[in-house]
């Protein structure tokens, strides 16, 4: 049992350059959600999703992009590297029960010079 | 729009010490509430996990309790060590309405614990 994977663990992107953080959890777990880690700011949610086909924006989804094709994966694209988009990228997944806790991978660190 | 605010934010302890996080929500509106530990460069490990309907969860030497109408958490660590050195950070689910309302968490800043050998 994995739990949440992500990859890749460091990236270094070039401004205008796109690329996808991917994620993916062996739990069956219908929610899966993205959140970006900034000193000073806590963790922000970028996009989530309730099952296979269902995504929906958080707090600070410009310049991403989601889909959910399968239970399992959860992709996050960055569609033009900006050097705002330089964080700490975390994914995480629960249950789709309410009364269920989160579990989040290890994270991402993402560099855009 | 939720609020989650963690006092303090930084908290230095000599070894053996009882302390409290603090945790804060301004929605009472909530499933529950989540307690985590991030380490220096990694992931959040989750650590207790309160219902809305309970008033407190334990877990070794760590308490944590929950106080829904007045907006509070807090986290208890009983007599701590060096190596629970790290960022504690609370998170709350809501239960506002709408089928995807129990999907996202708000997050506190966190605090961050330092015990000193």
């Amino acid at each position: 049992n994995a739990g949440v994977t992500q990859t890749p663990k460091f990236q270094v992107l070039k401004t205008g350059q796109s690329m996808t953080l991917q994620c993916a959890q062996d739990m069956n777990h219908e929610y899966m959600s993205w959140y970006r880690q900034d000193p000073g700011m806590g963790l922000r949610l970028i996009h989530y999703s309730v099952g296979a086909g269902i995504t929906d924006q958080g707090e600070v989804p410009n310049g991403y992009n989601v889909s959910r094709s399968t239970t399992e994966d959860f992709p996050l694209r960055l569609l033009s590297a900006a050097p705002s988009q330089t964080s700490v990228y975390f994914c995480a997944s629960s249950l789709g029960r309410d009364y269920y806790g989160y579990t989040f991978g290890s994270g991402t660190r993402l560099t855009v010079v | 729009k939720q609020e989650v605010t963690q006092i303090p934010a930084a908290l230095s302890v000599p070894e053996g010490e009882n302390l409290v996080l603090n945790c804060s929500f301004t929605d009472s509106a909530i499933y529950n509430l989540q307690w985590f530990r991030q380490d220096p460069g990694k992931g959040l490990t989750s650590l207790l996990l309160i219902q809305s309907s309970q008033r407190e969860q334990t877990s070794g030497r760590l308490n944590a309790s929950l106080d829904k109408s007045s907006g509070r958490s807090t986290l208890y660590i009983a007599a701590s060590q060096p190596g629970d050195s790290a960022t504690y950070l609370c998170a709350v689910r809501p239960s506002g309405k709408g089928e995807t309302s129990g999907s996202r968490l708000t997050f506190g800043e966190g605090t961050q614990l330092t015990v000193n050998p």
